[in-house]
């Protein structure tokens, strides 16, 4: 059975600081892909990376990169020079190919609250 | 850019009622979920559907629960006889393809339940 597993509850940070957010998760699949959300106060779902099993390069979008390490079933995220509007709660998710609905497995969110 | 839109925003309903939640997936989206999400906790996945049928369901989704795609662009969560503990956010989402696309969310629908 799939599981995300994302120890931190919650995270202060003052801003410009950087701050990881963790994950792990365990699947038996051989395929599968991992997504971080971003909820913010408002309440929406805001999808922000997805990667693959097959590819382990780190990637980085502006402020943000992402660490995925197989070898430990970590898919980490890492803001850098935080920003107030970067208070949400962080989701991370796993979604198995072999699965029938490609449901999305969640863990249950980190919140960052970035202070001024 | 496209969005998946759920109807209504909030939705207050006395308990034993029946409540039919709402979705616009994004046009030439093929596979449709609903989530649910308890207040303060984790997302949780409902249902997954594709080809006018349910491909995968969670132990959540019980009889209470049905959904349908009435036509070529809605998408409906039916709760029959809600109880208190449906209370929540109900997420829709909807995807181009299989898992390797990430699923859009719409911004959800409130459940309170009376």
């Amino acid at each position: 059975a799939q599981k995300v597993t994302q120890a931190q509850t919650e995270i202060s940070v003052v801003e410009k600081e950087d701050v990881t957010l963790d994950c792990v998760y365990e699947t038996r699949d051989t395929t599968y892909y991992l997504f971080w959300y971003k909820q913010p106060p408002s309440g929406e779902l805001v999808f922000l990376i997805r990667r693959n099993s097959f590819d382990e390069q780190n990637e980085i979008s502006g402020r943000y990169s992402w660490n995925f390490q197989k070898s430990t079933s970590s898919f980490n995220f890492t803001i850098t020079a935080s920003q107030v509007v970067d208070s949400a709660v962080y989701f991370c998710a796993l979604s198995e190919a072999s699965g029938g609905g490609n449901k999305l497995t969640f863990g249950t969110g980190t919140q960052l609250k970035v202070e001024l | 850019e496209p969005e998946v839109t759920q109807t209504p925003s909030h939705q207050v309903t006395q308990m034993g009622q029946e409540v039919i939640l709402r979705c616009v997936p994004i046009s030439n989206h093929l596979y449709f979920y609903w989530y649910r999400q308890i207040l303060g906790q984790k997302v949780e996945f409902l249902v997954s559907f594709y080809n006018n049928e349910i491909s995968e369901k969670s132990e959540i989704f019980d009889d209470q629960f049905s959904v349908e795609r009435p036509d070529g662009s809605n998408f409906t969560l039916k709760i029959r006889s809600t109880k208190l503990e449906d209370s929540a956010m109900y997420f829709c989402a909807s995807t181009q393809g299989r898992s390797n696309q990430p699923q859009h969310f719409g911004d959800g629908t409130r459940l309170s339940i009376l």
